[in-house]
């Protein structure tokens, strides 16, 4: 079936540095990718949807220059926490699609620890 | 990685009760969860069972897990329009930091 790999699974950064997170459907093109972060009480809040060639969508309350999303390729995507800070630790997970027929298939997720 | 498989489409008539089924592979698994995504949102946990439970019941929701074949159910009673969305089943990998996600079943409730 679909595959989705996510990298790292873990990362510890110091403040202040920017952390780069990868997602990649390896054996589907994704033309749709999207990136959540896991919050107390473990529901996953959508951060951003992103098309392949285009600019991504963020959720409202969702800082754009923080958070960067970029979707170069139907089977990759990143998401970078620049000059991150320790409320940013967090797990974040992507998922990917290749349209609403397909399914979505998900990432294992990044363990982000910001000392 | 875990393989988490669901049926992708599911229809039924208000009123009734659904039945949305996981499979898993992973016997090491902790806790297994269910999700909805309504339309435009994030991920909403739904309930949760610890592996050690056959079954947990909030209000509307049944969950049943059958852990020798590894497979997990999400019941609706009464379903009701507002119930369509995306339903994931997910669950946590041995490590305790990893999250294996079903592909998402998707109900459509007919009045």
């Amino acid at each position: 079936g679909a595959v989705v790999s996510q990298h790292p699974s873990r990362v510890i950064c110091k403040s202040g540095t920017s952390v780069k997170i990868e997602c990649r459907s390896l054996d589907f093109q994704a033309t749709t990718m999207f990136w959540y972060r896991q919050f107390p009480k473990k529901s996953l809040m959508l951060m951003a949807t992103s098309n392949e060639g285009s600019k991504a969508t963020y959720e409202q309350g969702v800082e754009k220059d923080k958070f960067l999303i970029n979707h170069a390729s139907l089977t990759l995507s990143t998401l970078t926490v620049t000059s991150a800070h320790p409320e940013d630790s967090s797990f974040y997970i992507c998922s990917a699609t290749a349209g609403v027929l397909e399914g979505y298939t998900f990432g294992s997720g990044t363990r982000l620890t910001v000392v | 990685g875990e393989d988490v498989e669901q049926s992708l489409f599911l229809s039924v008539r208000e009123g009734d009760s659904s039945v949305i089924n996981c499979t898993y592979t992973d016997s090491s698994s902790t806790y297994l969860y269910w999700y909805k995504q309504e339309p435009g949102a994030g991920l909403q946990l739904l309930t949760y069972i610890f592996s050690n439970m056959d079954m947990k019941q909030d209000q509307r929701l049944t969950v049943l897990l059958n852990k020798k074949d590894k497979h997990l159910s999400l019941r609706i009673a009464d379903t009701q329009t507002g119930d369509s969305a995306i339903y994931f089943c997910a669950e946590i990998g041995n490590t305790g930091n990893q999250f294996y996600f079903g592909t998402g079943t998707s109900l459509t409730v007919i009045p």
